[in-house]
C-alpha cells in the first residue's frame, strides 16, 4: 500500500518562499517513475480544493496557471520525495497542502494526510 | 478553466438512507475523467469513484456513480454511519484539473 506524507515549516512569513516535502512509501517513485504522475493540490480555509501543479518522469511538469509563475516542482528518486517550492508567497498561500498520486487512469489515487502553512509575519 | 459546482453544499440524512450529490461542471467532461472523493478530518483524501461510475479498490458497492457530459452524481445506496464525511468530485480530463466546492454529508 502507497502511503505519502507531507512535511514542511508550517509557518512561512510574507514575500518568502514555502517548501514542502512528500515522502512516498510502500512503493518506489523510480520504480514508478515511468507511470505515475506525482501532484500537489492545497486548499485555504472555508475555500474549495485547488490542484497546483504535478512532475512527471522527473521532468515533466505541469502547473496551474495561476500559480504558475511561483511554482517549482522536483523529485528526489534517491529519496523516495518529490517537493513543491512556491514563492514570494502572501497571506492568500495559507492552505493546507496536499500531496497526490495521479494513478494510471488519471485519478488521485494515494494522498496524504495534509500539512498546514500559515503565512504570517 | 473547468468549473465544477456540487449541490446541496450540506445534506442531513440517517443511517439507512439514500444520499444522491450532484457535480456539474461548466462545460462538458468527457465520462473517463470524473472521480468522487472522501474526506475525513485528519485524514487522507479517499478515492471513491473514477471513470464516472468505476469504484476504486475497497470501496463498498454502497458508492455508485452515474452521469454524463456537464451533469454527474455519487449515491450512497444505504448509508452508514462512517459515511458522513465531505464529498468532492473532480474533472481530471482538462488541464487544469478542478475540483468541486464539496458537499458535506452530515448526521440528521
Amino acid at each position: 500500500q502507497v502511503q505519502l506524507q507531507e512535511s514542511g515549516p508550517g509557518l512561512v512569513k510574507p514575500s518568502e518562499t514555502l517548501s514542502l516535502t512528500c515522502n512516498v512509501s510502500g512503493g518506489s517513485i523510480s520504480g514508478s517513475i515511468s507511470n505515475y504522475y506525482w501532484n500537489w493540490i492545497r486548499q485555504p480555509p472555508g475555500k474549495g480544493l485547488e490542484w497546483i501543479g504535478y512532475i512527471y518522469k522527473s521532468v515533466t511538469t505541469n502547473y496551474n496557471p495561476s500559480l504558475k509563475s511561483r511554482v517549482t516542482m522536483s523529485v528526489d528518486t534517491s529519496r523516495n520525495q518529490f517537493s513543491l517550492k512556491l514563492n514570494s508567497v502572501t497571506a492568500a498561500d495559507t492552505a493546507v497542502y496536499y500531496c497526490a498520486r495521479k494513478g494510471l487512469g488519471g485519478s488521485f489515487d494515494f494522498w496524504g494526510q495534509g500539512t498546514l502553512v500559515t503565512v504570517s509575519s | 478553466e473547468t468549473v465544477m459546482t456540487q449541490s446541496p453544499d450540506t445534506l442531513s440524512l440517517s443511517p439507512g438512507e439514500r444520499a444522491t450529490l450532484s457535480c456539474r461542471a461548466s462545460q462538458s467532461v468527457s465520462s473517463t475523467y470524473l472521480a468522487w472523493y472522501q474526506r475525513k478530518p485528519g485524514q487522507a483524501p479517499r478515492l471513491l469513484i473514477y471513470g464516472t461510475s468505476s469504484r476504486a479498490t475497497g470501496i463498498p458497492d454502497r458508492f455508485s456513480g452515474s452521469g454524463s457530459g456537464t451533469d454527474f452524481t455519487l449515491t450512497i445506496s444505504r448509508l452508514e454511519p462512517e459515511d458522513f464525511a465531505v464529498y468532492y468530485c473532480q474533472q481530471y480530463g482538462t488541464s487544469p484539473y478542478t475540483f468541486g466546492q464539496g458537499t458535506k454529508l452530515e448526521i440528521k
